[in-house]
């Protein structure tokens, strides 16, 4: 079993705040995702990156892989309340093709 | 609506019963998973199918028995569990194409709230 670590793994925030989540591991990986997963679904993938460095936008969100490929932050902008989920990561490594292992999770709360 | 639907959505069970989860995805999806989402712990990997032949069995006790009869289903046959398997279980696809370097997006279905007595 790999392990991704997140943090924080709570966080609670007011409307119009940034925040930053952490994704770390001590393996490489071919690829990270994101997902976000609201209580009573599935998680939904919001993003995926395979390139040391490689930084991605997903309108107020900002996704960076780091450059060793063990590691990834996820950036939200001006939090909203529908922002409000668990967001966790995901990694794949080169070996092991489509086998996504999943990091702990942060779940975020944006109060109005 | 991801394409992916899990039945049953809820099922309570003792210990000794014998009990199956459904997974049907109408995506042409060539992997299929199983996942296990307990609180406090990350999700857990559990099966990994390819073109309906299982390439990962991650350490899972033989009172999970996995079956896929095709590309678009996939079963959990349950037997004599434990009251800590009680989690939601989640099923996944992904069109996989069988390249090591397939890096395709999951697609979860809403999961099955698995309760054992």
């Amino acid at each position: 079993t790999q392990l991704l670590e997140q943090s924080p793994q709570f966080l609670s925030i007011q409307e119009g705040e940034n925040l930053t989540v952490y994704c770390n591991s001590s393996s490489v990986f071919s690829s990270l995702q994101w997902y976000r997963q609201e209580p009573g679904e599935g998680p939904v993938l919001l993003v995926t990156v395979v390139t040391g460095g490689e930084v991605k936008k997903l309108k107020r969100l900002t996704f960076q892989f780091g450059d060793a490929r063990k590691d990834s932050s996820l950036h939200i902008t001006a939090a909203q309340p529908g922002d409000t989920g668990l967001y966790l990561c995901a990694g794949a490594y080169l070996d092991t093709g489509n086998q996504f292992y999943f990091g702990t999770g942060t779940s975020l709360t944006v109060i109005p | 609506e991801t394409g992916v639907t899990q039945t049953p959505r809820h099922l309570v069970m003792g210990m000794t019963n014998k009990k199956s989860l459904k997974c049907e995805q109408h995506l042409g999806h060539n992997a299929m998973y199983w996942y296990k989402q307990s609180a406090k712990k990350p999700l857990e990997l559990m099966f990994v199918y390819n073109f309906k032949e299982q390439t990962e069995n991650n350490s899972v006790p033989s009172r999970f028995s996995p079956e896929c009869p095709n590309s678009s289903h996939l079963f959990l046959h349950l037997h004599t569990l434990q009251p800590e398997d009680s989690a939601l279980y989640l099923c996944a696809s992904s069109p996989y194409e069988g390249s090591a370097g397939d890096t395709g997006e999951l697609f979860f279905g809403e999961g099955s709230r698995l309760t054992v007595l």
